[in-house]
């Protein structure tokens, strides 16, 4: 199956600075990927769709200004945390699908902790 | 609005048992796509099975297989021989095939030995 790797897996940051996590497709080609946030013991929550050469498309209620994302390439699409706070402390995780319709491959996940 | 509903919090099987899992979905869209996912305590997600709408043909994938039903909009999942592995997350989600996924909340599916 496709492979999705996420960076880094775990990190900690002080109150206020700026977080970014990768998320890359290693063999295939991704015009659109998918960052998800999950609190513990909830379900995964759609945050934006990643587009490769465009903007990306926002859920609503999620702060396009605080949640950056970059999608540079066609296997790469960062999340930036801008000015990151306890209450973004979370799991973020990114997926990518091959195919219209196809199953989603998901990154690992990045555990983020706030102090 | 699209939505995912996992009515079973918790549910708990005899290793070697048959457990059936439930989700119920609302869309009004004609074309999609229907999944199951099992996260484990490592939370990395696994497709465990999928199935088009266009579909009529129940998805089977060795010892899961799905119960779909269009017109009730229920997608239940059935897992045969349980085996300790098999205990994880479970979540049921739906694409309209734009690939964004909407999830139901989870079943926690505790296997018993």
């Amino acid at each position: 199956g496709a492979v999705v790797s996420q960076h880094p897996s775990w990190v900690i940051c002080k109150s206020g600075t700026s977080v970014k996590i990768e998320c890359r497709s290693l063999d295939f080609q991704a015009t659109t990927m998918f960052w998800y946030r999950q609190f513990p013991k909830q379900s995964l929550m759609l945050m934006a769709t990643s587009n490769e050469g465009s903007k990306a498309t926002y859920e609503q209620g999620v702060e396009k200004d605080k949640f950056l994302i970059n999608h540079a390439s066609l296997t790469l699409s960062t999340l930036t945390v801008t000015s990151a706070h306890p209450e973004d402390s979370s799991f973020y995780i990114c997926s990518a699908p091959k195919r219209r319709g196809e199953t989603q491959y998901f990154g690992p996940g990045t555990r983020l902790l706030v102090l | 609005a699209q939505t995912v509903t996992q009515s079973q919090p918790e549910m708990s099987v005899q290793e070697a048992e048959t457990v059936t899992l439930s989700c119920t979905y609302d869309t009004s869209e004609s074309d999609y796509y229907l999944f199951w996912y099992k996260q484990p305590p490592s939370r990395q997600m696994i497709l465990v099975i999928r199935q088009e709408a266009y579909k009529q043909q129940n998805a089977t994938e060795n010892r899961f297989s799905v119960n779909f039903q269009k017109a009730a909009k229920s997608f239940s999942l059935k897992i045969s021989d349980s085996q300790l592995g098999d205990a994880a997350m479970y979540f049921c989600a739906y694409t309209p095939g734009a690939n964004n996924l909407f999830f139901g909340t989870g079943t926690r599916l505790t296997v018993i030995p």
